[in-house]
């Protein structure tokens, strides 16, 4: 079983640049979730969906953008790349909700320079 | 609003004696409790989890922790750590309020000879 898939595993960006961190789940989970880790501050949630079609902000929301088409897929985009934004991304999934066991992807680091 | 707070951020214990690891946690309601662990550059595997069951929930490799309602507290224990132990662990906190998870900031757990 796959789980869930997060491309790419690492990327260095240059101030200003855009782009997308992938994530895709195949156990059919309704809620998916993207986080940042930063050392001492544990994961922040940055959006979730909690199915096709419906997104919604977490806690630090602000020069990241979701959507959902699919299921399956949950991509986050960064707009225009800051070095604050330097961190790890974890993509998660579960069932029905985060009352619910949550499977997480590998993580993206990421460096803006 | 929902909380959590790890008391300690790093834990050093000697292989073969017992781990306690402290986590308190505010909620506004019946809470769903979860520890996750993270060995280093992987992505969180759930270690247990409390969702209104038995207080004293068993979870993956020897690991337990308890629920105490009065003393809002949710501590990790094991009675033996062994090496592979050695890792961070992920206090997390979620309830039908928010609709999301609240992370912990984390306990780095080093286990020596």
């Amino acid at each position: 079983n796959a789980g869930v898939t997060q491309t790419p595993k690492f990327q260095v960006l240059k101030t200003g640049q855009s782009m997308t961190l992938q994530c895709a789940q195949d156990m059919n989970h309704e809620y998916m979730s993207w986080y940042r880790q930063d050392p001492g501050m544990g994961l922040r949630l940055i959006h979730y969906s909690v199915g096709a079609g419906i997104t919604d902000q977490g806690e630090v929301p602000n020069g990241y953008n979701v959507s959902r088409s699919t299921t399956e897929d949950f991509p986050l985009r960064l707009l225009s790349a800051a070095p604050s934004q330097t961190s790890v991304y974890f993509c998660a999934s579960s069932y029905s909700g985060p009352h619910t066991e949550a499977f997480f992807g590998q993580g993206t680091r990421l460096t803006v320079v | 609003a929902q909380s959590v707070t790890q008391l300690d951020s790093h834990v050093s214990v000697s292989e073969g004696t017992p781990v306690l690891l402290r986590c308190n946690y505010s909620s506004s309601y019946s809470p769903s409790l979860f520890w996750y662990v993270q060995h280093p550059n992987k992505g969180l595997q759930l270690l247990l989890k409390y969702t209104s069951a038995a207080t004293l929930v068993k979870g993956i490799n020897g690991f337990e922790a308890e629920f105490k309602k009065s003393e809002t507290s949710f501590h990790l224990t094991k009675p033996s750590a062994h090496m592979s132990d050695a890792a961070e662990y992920f206090c997390v906190v979620s309830d039908l309020e928010g609709n999301k998870l609240t992370f912990g900031t984390g306990t780095q757990l080093k286990v020596e000879l």
